[in-house]
């Protein structure tokens, strides 16, 4: 069971190119998300997808675009990279069950805009 | 706009102490999540606290729920060198769709 698979795990991207973050969970979740982790700000809600079809924007979603291919798939695109998009990127999918609501995490994505 | 501000957002202490970590949100929510982060690495889910009153404990780690102070505690006990690490705390919100995380604690733990 690879749970939340994350690529690729490091980018090093010039200002204006343009990338996508792919995400992929193979535990029939219906929630993805996308998060960004700066240092000292913990981690902010760039994107989510509640279930297929849908997408809302989280905390920062300027700069960004998402697709929910499909209930497996979650991907995070920036158009035109600018050095503030500099970060680690957390995929993320969430299961309701008996215990409460469990988020389950990619190993992330190191992004560099130089 | 729900908020999370954890204190202390670095915390240096002896082996065989005792801390604990402080996480208050601003609207009203029943379900906080902390986390554990490595340095390089990811998320490593705690413990889940779904009601007021809730207490749980996993080794030298208790953490609780205040839901009427809105406030919840992560308390080391006889702390060891490998519980040095980022100890994030999350609150979900009214609609149960969305987590929103703390700045994060830096433990560091010294012999």
């Amino acid at each position: 069971n690879a749970g939340v698979t994350q690529t690729p795990k490091f980018q090093v991207l010039k200002t204006g190119q343009s990338m996508t973050l792919q995400c992929a969970q193979d535990m029939n979740h219906n929630s993805m998300y996308w998060y960004r982790q700066d240092p000292g700000m913990g981690l902010r809600l760039i994107y989510y997808s509640a279930s297929e079809g849908t997408t809302d924007k989280g905390e920062v979603p300027n700069g960004y675009n998402v697709s929910r291919l499909n209930k497996r798939e979650f991907s995070l695109r920036l158009e035109s990279a600018a050095p503030s998009q500099t970060s680690v990127y957390f995929c993320a999918s969430w299961a309701a069950d008996a215990s409460g609501n469990t988020i389950y995490f990619g190993e992330g994505s190191w992004l560099t805009v130089v | 706009e729900l908020k999370v501000e954890q204190n202390p957002l670095f915390l240096s202490m002896q082996e065989g102490k005792n801390y604990t970590i402080y996480c208050n949100y601003s609207t009203t929510s029943d379900r906080l999540y902390w986390y554990r982060q490595d340095p390089g690495k990811s998320l490593e889910s705690l413990f889940v606290l779904l009601s007021n009153g809730a207490v749980k404990q996993e080794g030298r780690l208790m953490a609780s729920l205040d839901t009427k102070a809105r406030l919840s505690t992560l308390h080391i006990t006889a702390a060891v060198h490998d519980l040095s690490a980022t100890y994030f705390c999350a609150v979900e919100d009214g609609s149960g769709s969305r987590l929103t995380f703390g700045e994060g604690t830096q433990l560091t733990v010294n012999p």
